[in-house]
């Protein structure tokens, strides 16, 4: 079975302030992970994945193995970033996508 | 491009009955897939179809059903509706089959069952 945890609901913080967003995952063959964004009236979208190793609006994430888990950082958030995101996974081996409950990230000015 | 496309946007049924939800894929997308999103939770995946053939089905009843036609479009059919099946239906067509490849999301069905 495949499984995402996002432990938290809500992350609440000034313009400026670094943002972790957590997310760990179980999956026991090699997963794919992914970061998902909606932002307030749009459309869930695509963030970024793991397997690019990409900065994307100044986010990052990095997989660890050794602690399965797949946080979404950023050093200085922007009130832009106030959106609601889900960490998803797959496995290499099947089509289903699998996401966690989301957590509302809120930047305040 | 309107990118997904999903209709309806609303659906008020009433328990027992059936419904229809609609989808079409970005032009040039071949897989399409289907996630059950209830209020506070993520979405959670339903059916994937790539080339007309199911692909892949998460743990949802018989009572869930689909179909992807020549033209890529899709329909999900749920049967016997409860209440519990009130949700945010989203449809989500990618260029390959393999959901590791991006996935684009259409606005949703709202359905509320009465």
């Amino acid at each position: 079975a495949q499984r995402v945890t996002q432990p938290e609901k809500l992350l609440s913080v000034f313009k400026g302030a670094p943002v972790e967003l957590k997310c760990n995952y179980s999956y026991s063959g090699s997963p794919e992970l992914f970061w998902y964004v909606q932002y307030s009236r749009q459309r869930l979208q695509l963030l970024l994945r793991h397997i690019s190793r990409e900065s994307i609006k100044g986010f990052t994430a990095d997989l660890n193995k050794g602690e399965t888990s797949f946080h979404l950082k950023k050093p200085f958030a922007q009130e832009e970033d106030s959106a609601m995101y889900y960490c998803a996974l797959s496995g290499l081996d099947n089509s289903k996508l699998t996401f966690g409950k989301g957590i509302t990230l809120s930047v305040r000015p | 491009d309107a990118g997904v496309t999903q209709s309806p946007t609303h659906l008020i049924k009433t328990r027992g009955q059936q419904v229809t939800l609609r989808c079409s894929p970005i032009s040039g997308h071949k897989s399409v897939s289907w996630y059950q999103q209830v209020l506070g939770q993520g979405p959670q995946f339903i059916f994937q179809y790539y080339e007309k053939e199911e692909r892949g089905r998460g743990n949802f009843p018989d009572r869930f059903s689909a179909r992807q036609f020549p033209n890529y479009s899709s329909e999900l059919n749920v049967n016997a509706l409860l209440l519990g099946d009130s949700a945010l239906y989203l449809c989500a067509s990618s260029f390959q089959e393999r959901s590791s490849y991006e996935q684009y999301f259409g606005p949703g069905t709202r359905l509320t069952v009465t």
